[in-house]
């Protein structure tokens, strides 16, 4: 079974320039959420979304935003780069159930950005 | 003051031994417990699951949780060298759309 997959895996931008990155989750799943893991550091909340919708997000800028699609996979944007953006940005799947068994999030190899 | 506080290490054992890994946390709405293992310049990969307090065992690997307490430990028996990796504690408040609270991760070596 495919797990969760991230692409670009590196990528390189200047200060000030925008990136795309993205996730598509292990089938079956319906919620995506995002965290950004800088060196030396545990991952950080930026987005939760469920349904298409955002259901939670983190103490981040508003140059990031996210989006999900119809088949459940997401894109998160960064605009106006700075130096302090380089990191490992993680995507997360979970199968999310309101009642009962709480869910278990599976994550990505993540999107390791560079900003210079 | 961090949520969740985790010893950086690096903690070094020998082939074998039992290891110890553990987090406290502030917050008391924490119901949810993770324990995930991340490789050098990888995604993190979930180990362990608990809700609440008490033990879960898997394999080589046991979960505590002491609410009352608010600390969490990961037990590894019969280390191996291919335990050598970060480990991050994670917790959330409930079901549904929580996001994870992580710690910062602790380095373990497992020497030969």
């Amino acid at each position: 079974d495919a797990g969760v997959t991230q692409s670009p895996t590196h990528l390189i931008k200047t200060r000030g320039q925008q990136v795309t990155l993205r996730c598509s989750p292990i089938s079956g799943h319906k919620s995506v959420s995002w965290y950004q893991q800088v060196l030396g550091q545990g991952p950080q909340f930026i987005f939760q979304y469920y349904e298409k919708e955002e259901r939670g997000r983190g103490n981040f800028p508003d140059r990031f935003s996210a989006r999900q699609f119809p088949n459940y996979s997401s894109e998160l944007n960064v605009n106006a780069l700075l130096l302090g953006d380089s990191a490992l940005y993680l995507c997360a799947s979970s199968l999310v159930v309101f009642r009962g068994r709480p869910y278990e999030q599976y994550f990505g190899p993540g999107t390791r950005l560079t900003v210079t | 003051q961090k949520e969740v506080e985790q010893d950086p290490g690096p903690l070094s054992v020998p082939e074998g031994a039992i290891v110890s890994l553990n987090c406290t946390y502030s917050n008391s709405a924490f119901q949810y417990f993770m324990w995930y293992r991340q490789y050098s310049r990888k995604g993190p990969e979930l180990l362990m699951y608990t809700y609440s307090s008490g033990n879960k065992e898997d394999g080589r690997f046991t979960a505590q949780v002491d609410k009352s307490s608010k600390y969490i430990s990961l037990f590894i028996r019969d280390s191996q060298p291919s335990d050598s990796a970060t480990y991050l504690c994670a917790m959330s408040a409930g079901t549904g759309r929580r996001a994870l609270t992580f710690g910062s991760g602790t380095r373990l070596q497992v020497q030969p």
